[in-house]
């Protein structure tokens, strides 16, 4: 199972927003609703973001936003703060009832 | 407050074993699949292995099966991963992750994460 693809890098300035992909085929992304994405700042643990596609846990900010279109995930962060500058995951659900991460996006708050 | 705790790791020489434990706290252990997430240094995140709430469906990535074993004992809340035939590329910090649900049709998310373990593989 190939990693999902993720851009490298996004960049913003605070208060902007910022849209992060991550692409994948039929037989995860494409086929499933179970897309999740992971914050992970230096040297921390990665904590769940956004779980089936569009769905925030408890306690994180209404900034954050996921979305689907075919085979490619979306992450939006808006109004861009300092604190959201990490890295960022995307996964999936796969048609073999396994799971595959994105090769991850270094945000930077410029 | 859901807390996970892992132990385990260190460093182990390439076709040895390691055997890894996170104990779970804060929620209805036997209810919860769990999982196991590594990531190499300075890589990515990469999937290992899951196991469902009752410890009767397994799953394993393609580069562990074989080698790796995911159990759980219920009774004391704590997740296991026996790591034999170590390999250099095994080499990361070792993650456990709870998931949403009971895990009957394989691992979709992973809600609370422990602060890893580190295994170096080397001789």
């Amino acid at each position: 199972q190939s990693a999902l693809t993720q851009p490298a890098s996004v960049s913003g300035s605070p208060g902007q927003s910022i849209t992060i992909s991550c692409t994948g085929s039929s037989n995860d992304v494409g086929g499933y609703k179970y897309v999740s994405w992971y914050q992970q700042h230096p040297g921390k643990a990665p904590k769940l973001m956004i779980y089936e596609v569009n769905i925030r846990p408890s306690g994180v900010s209404d900034r954050f936003s996921g979305s689907k279109s075919g085979y490619t995930a979306s992450l939006t962060i808006s109004g861009l703060q300092a604190e959201d500058e990490a890295d960022y995951y995307c996964s999936s659900y796969t048609s073999t009832s396994t799971h595959v991460f994105g090769t991850g996006t270094k945000v930077t708050v410029l | 407050e859901v807390h996970l705790l892992e132990s385990g790791g260190g460093l182990g020489q390439p076709g040895r074993s390691l055997r890894l434990s996170c104990v779970a706290s804060g929620f209805t252990f036997r209810t919860h699949a769990m999982s196991w997430v590594r990531q190499a240094p300075g890589k990515g995140l990469e999937w290992v292995s899951s196991i469902s709430g009752s410890g009767g469906s397994k799953y394993y990535a393609g580069s562990v099966k074989g080698r790796f074993t995911i159990s759980r004992d219920n009774s004391k809340s704590t997740l296991s991963l026996q790591m034999n035939s170590l390999r250099v590329e095994d080499t990361a910090v070792y993650y456990c992750a709870k998931e949403p649900d009971n895990g009957d049709y394989g691992p979709r998310s992973f809600d609370f994460w422990g602060q890893g373990t580190l295994v170096t593989v080397s001789s």
